[in-house]
């Protein structure tokens, strides 16, 4: 069974850094694409990131491009979003999410439970 | 920045009704790499339809996708009481990634 599990998500400061983390299991992770999608309180659905198998290939959505950073650890199957320069606007539920198939171009067919991040003072 | 613009914002219907969702979008969706989820509260989102057309596995049939180009619809041909919830369509080619703003179906 797939499982994507996330972890990390807190209440932060603005200005301050979180890094999520997001455990694969039931798949064999390091043939797939991964991706970020979070979601504002009450608001629809926005994608964050991706990252190609091997960690080589990555993009960002504008609104976080230079203040997060997608990595990935094939040996230890876990996905991360490094979240620098936080703002309030970034307050959101964080999913991961995995491709139907191996190639690039796939929708998120499985998704984590979401982790909470939460900007505030 | 391919924009996908999602109609009614709201669609309240009873159960047994035939719901149609459109999601149009600001350039053409290359290869039709076009998807629709759904959403209920506190849940993640759930894969309906990938490539415009072709419904995820374990979905059932009462779900159809179509289109192409610009304009894509969703049917649910009769409502059951678990359809009600938010549905979102996604482009999933061009970078960056974009979703609809979501079309929430209601029991009327």
């Amino acid at each position: 069974e797939v499982q994507l599990v996330e972890s990390g998500g807190g209440l932060v400061q603005p200005g301050g850094s979180l890094r999520l983390s997001c455990a694969a299991s039931g798949f064999t992770f390091s043939t797939y694409w991964m991706h970020w999608v979070r979601q504002a309180p009450g608001k629809g659905l926005v994608w964050v990131s991706r990252i190609n198998s091997d960690g080589t290939s990555t993009s960002y959505a504008d609104s976080v491009k230079g203040r997060f950073t997608i990595s990935r650890d094939n040996a230890k199957n876990t996905l991360y979003l490094q979240m620098n320069s936080l703002r309030a606007e970034d307050t959101a539920v964080y999913y991961c999410a995995r491709g139907v198939t191996v190639a690039t171009i796939s929708p998120c067919v499985y998704w984590g439970q979401g982790a909470l991040v939460t900007v505030s003072s | 920045e391919i924009v996908l613009t999602q109609s009614p914002g709201t669609l309240s219907l009873s159960p047994g009704e035939r719901a149609t969702l459109s999601c149009r979008a600001s350039q053409s969706v290359s290869s039709s790499y076009l998807a629709w989820y759904q959403q209920k509260p506190g849940q993640a989102p759930r894969l309906l339809i990938y490539g415009a057309s072709t419904r995820a596995t374990g979905i059932p049939d009462r779900f159809s996708g179509g289109g192409s180009g610009t304009d894509f619809t969703l049917t649910i041909s009769r409502l059951e009481p678990e359809d009600f919830a938010v549905y979102y369509c996604q482009q999933y080619v061009t970078l960056p990634l974009t979703f609809g703003g979501g079309t929430t179906v209601e029991i009327k």
